[in-house]
């Protein structure tokens, strides 16, 4: 049951430089997240996808990009990296075939912007 | 958007004590309220949620109780063991069309010693 894995694990980079996170989860759910959880602020929604091809913004999303071209991954891209990116991000995933459909995190990737 | 608040920001509890973790939300339009419990080093992960039209839900040693009418709602664990100690964060949401756009709060680290 490898369920919803992300990649790095931990990640350095240099503030201007383009990072791109992944995600891939094995169940086939519909719906992948992107949150970040920073001290102080809890999680806090970046990006969703409801279905290929299909995304949306969530609370904070500047300075981020996403695709989804398969169901089963959705990587989240840092086109041009800030100190203030510097953050544990999570991804996430549900089916979505009820109303109220729990949320599966990943592990997360600490990414830190020097 | 919705707001989340969430106390204590941390709690002590000695083993075999209750522990209570509380919070407030300001959107009277959300109906579905989890609770996620987060250890060291990994994802969120679900441990109980209660809907809109439920007061109480009780699974083991945790509860959560609502009340809509002052829009709060809490978390009890009873006979609290070492391995209850991590992070528990609230959440609140919609559900239907914003499924898992959940707000979160500031999480609770909750400390429980033997």
């Amino acid at each position: 049951d490898a369920g919803i894995t992300q990649s790095p694990r931990y990640k350095i980079t240099e503030t201007g430089r383009q990072v791109t996170l992944m995600c891939h989860q094995t169940w086939s759910h519909s719906y992948m997240f992107w949150y970040r959880q920073d001290l102080g602020h809890g999680l806090r929604l970046i990006y969703y996808s409801a279905a290929a091809d299909i995304t949306d913004k969530g609370e904070v999303p500047d300075g981020y990009v996403v695709s989804r071209s398969k169901t089963e991954n959705f990587p989240l891209t840092l086109e041009s990296a800030t100190r203030s990116q510097t953050s544990v991000y999570f991804c996430a995933s549900s089916d979505g075939t009820g109303v109220f459909s729990p949320l599966h995190f990943g592990n997360g990737t600490r990414l830190t912007v020097t | 958007g919705e707001n989340v608040e969430q106390h204590p920001s941390t709690l002590s509890v000695q083993e075999g004590d209750s522990a209570v973790i509380k919070c407030t939300y300001s959107d009277s339009a959300s109906n579905y309220f989890p609770w996620y419990k987060q250890e060291l080093g990994k994802g969120p992960q679900l441990i109980i949620d209660i809907r809109s039209n439920v007061g109480e839900k009780k699974d083991q040693r945790i509860a959560v109780t609502l009340n809509k009418t002052a829009k709060h709602f809490s978390l009890h664990i009873t006979e609290t063991q070492p391995e209850d100690s991590a992070v528990y964060f609230c959440a609140a949401s919609k559900g239907g069309s914003t499924l898992g756009r959940l707000y979160f709060g500031r999480g609770t680290q909750l400390t429980v010693w033997p």
